[in-house]
C-alpha cells in the first residue's frame, strides 16, 4: 500500500512565522504535489515535483515555496504566514505516466490556522 | 486557464442511483479522474477514462465523452458510507498535472 505521510494533522500559527509542512512518501515515486482545499474553491496546486531538486509553479504559489531536496521528501515552506493561508494542506504523491494511469495518492492533510 | 464544472451537493436515497456530472473546458485534455473524499479525510481515486466510453468498477461507473467535455460517474446501489464529496479532475495534456473541479457533495439519505 502507497503511504503518504504528513508531519501534522492540525497546525495553528501567527502571522508572520516561518512555516514548514513536511510530506513523505514511501513508494518511490517520482511526482509530487502540494494542493490546498478551501470551502467552495476546491483542491488547487501549489507547486509540483517531477524530480529530486526540481520543482515547478502550479496555480497559485504567491506566498509558498517548496523544498525537494531527496526523493522521498516534499516540504511546503511559507516564508511568513498570513491569515489567507489558513487553510487545508494536501500533499500527493504518483508516478509518472507510462502506458497505464498515474493516479495521485493523497496524505492526511494538514489544517493549518494562521491568527 | 481551466474551467471544470460540477453540480455543488445532491441528495439521494440508499439503494437508488446517483449520476454526478462534469463537463470541463481545459486548454489539453489527457486523461479525467474521479476521487471520492470523506469529510476531514483525504481524497482516494475511484476511476480513470481517457478514451469515450464507460468503464465499470463494480457499484461505480464513469462515462467519458471527449468530444462533449462531459463525464459522469454513476453510483448504484447507493449505500450510506457512499456520503462524500466526489471530485473530477482532467490531467492536462503537456505536464500532466491535474485540475480538479470543485467536488459534488452526495448526501445518502436512508
Amino acid at each position: 500500500d502507497v503511504k503518504v505521510t504528513q508531519s501534522s494533522r492540525y497546525l495553528v500559527k501567527r502571522t508572520g512565522e516561518k512555516v514548514f509542512l513536511e510530506c513523505v512518501q514511501d513508494m518511490d515515486h517520482e511526482n509530487m504535489f502540494w494542493y490546498r482545499q478551501d470551502p467552495g474553491l476546491g483542491l488547487r496546486l501549489i507547486y509540483f515535483s517531477y524530480d529530486v531538486k526540481m520543482k515547478e509553479k502550479g496555480d497559485i504559489p504567491e506566498g509558498y515555496s517548496v523544498s525537494r531536496e531527496k526523493k522521498e521528501r516534499f516540504s511546503l515552506i511559507l516564508e511568513s504566514a498570513s491569515t489567507n493561508q489558513t487553510s487545508m494542506y494536501l500533499c500527493a504523491s504518483s508516478t509518472p505516466l507510462n502506458g497505464s494511469y498515474d493516479e495521485q495518492f493523497f496524505g492526511p492533510g494538514t489544517r493549518l490556522t494562521v491568527l | 486557464g481551466q474551467n471544470i464544472d460540477q453540480p455543488t451537493e445532491m441528495t439521494a436515497t440508499e439503494g437508488a442511483i446517483v449520476q454526478i456530472n462534469c463537463t470541463y473546458q481545459t486548454s489539453g485534455f489527457n486523461g479525467l479522474f474521479w476521487y471520492q473524499q470523506h469529510a476531514g479525510e483525504a481524497p482516494t481515486f475511484l476511476s480513470y477514462n481517457v478514451l469515450d466510453g464507460l468503464e465499470e468498477k463494480g457499484r461505480f461507473s464513469s462515462f467519458l465523452s471527449r468530444s462533449k467535455g462531459y463525464s459522469y460517474l454513476l453510483l448504484k446501489e447507493l449505500q450510506m458510507k457512499d456520503s462524500a464529496s466526489y471530485l473530477c479532475a482532467v490531467r492536462l495534456y503537456g505536464n500532466n498535472r491535474l485540475a480538479f473541479g470543485k467536488g459534488n457533495q452526495v448526501v445518502v439519505i436512508p
